[in-house]
């Protein structure tokens, strides 16, 4: 069964850089059926996708966020991880990542299985 | 502002039925076989509840049915039940540019 687990600091200093890694258990990261994502929502609102990344290592992002994140993958770690710079305190959030399921037509389709999500605060 | 439209809130008596509507573009929810719909408890991670519009997951109660319309989509939950009481929210891809998209979720009251 497949789990995902997210694991980085819970505190972030304004302007400067969030990193997360999501580790994979229960399967490979390698396989074709998921496009590997990050999702957040800050305390008290809905969910915003931030992007997701397939094993080849091609990568999807958020037009609005595009511009400072950055999303990689370690096969041999079977880990995925997102990088979000210039953090304002807009950027508080739980981060959640999950298995982005590919669908038939080989395009994104839906999320399942998610982290327990990390709680990320941007304070100083 | 989310590009997906849901309400508010909904609320509902035990043993009835609540619909939720999700309400997006001919670009994402008309254009695909796409909507998912997560159930969330507070504190708790997104649960998937409805993928490609209506199919169920393994282990989600026959409660639960979806359905798509034009650029509506919409979740039914019939029987309701008191643990049924969480916020839903919609997603769906929104083609090669935009990808993936929510809708600023549903809390759903059981009375």
């Amino acid at each position: 069964q497949l789990q995902l687990q997210e694991s980085g600091p819970g505190l972030v200093k304004p302007s400067e850089t969030l990193s997360l890694t999501c580790t994979v258990s229960g399967g490979s990261i390698s396989s074709s059926s998921y496009y590997w994502g990050w999702i957040r929502q800050p305390p008290g609102k809905g969910l915003e996708w931030i992007g997701s990344i397939y094993y080849s290592g091609s990568t999807y992002y958020n037009p609005s966020l595009k511009s400072r994140v950055t999303i990689s993958v370690d096969t041999s770690k079977n880990q995925f991880s997102l990088k979000l710079s210039s953090v304002t305190a807009a950027d508080t959030a739980v981060y959640y990542c999950a298995g982005g399921r590919r669908a038939a037509a080989g395009t994104m389709g839906w999320f399942d299985p998610w982290g327990q999500g990390t709680l990320v605060t941007v304070s100083s | 502002q989310s590009a997906l439209t849901q309400p508010a809130s909904v609320s509902g008596s035990p043993g009835q039925s609540i619909t939720i509507s999700c309400t997006g573009t001919s670009s994402d929810v008309g254009s695909y076989n796409l909507v998912s719909w997560y159930q969330q408890h507070p504190g708790k991670a997104p649960k998937l509840m409805i993928y490609e519009g209506s199919k169920r997951p393994s282990g989600v109660s026959n409660r639960f049915s979806g359905s798509k319309s034009g650029n509506t989509a919409s979740l039914t939950i019939s029987g309701l039940q008191a643990e049924d009481e969480a916020d839903y929210y919609c997603c769906s891809y929104a083609g090669s540019s935009t990808y993936v998209v929510f809708g600023g979720g549903t809390k759903l009251t059981v009375l």
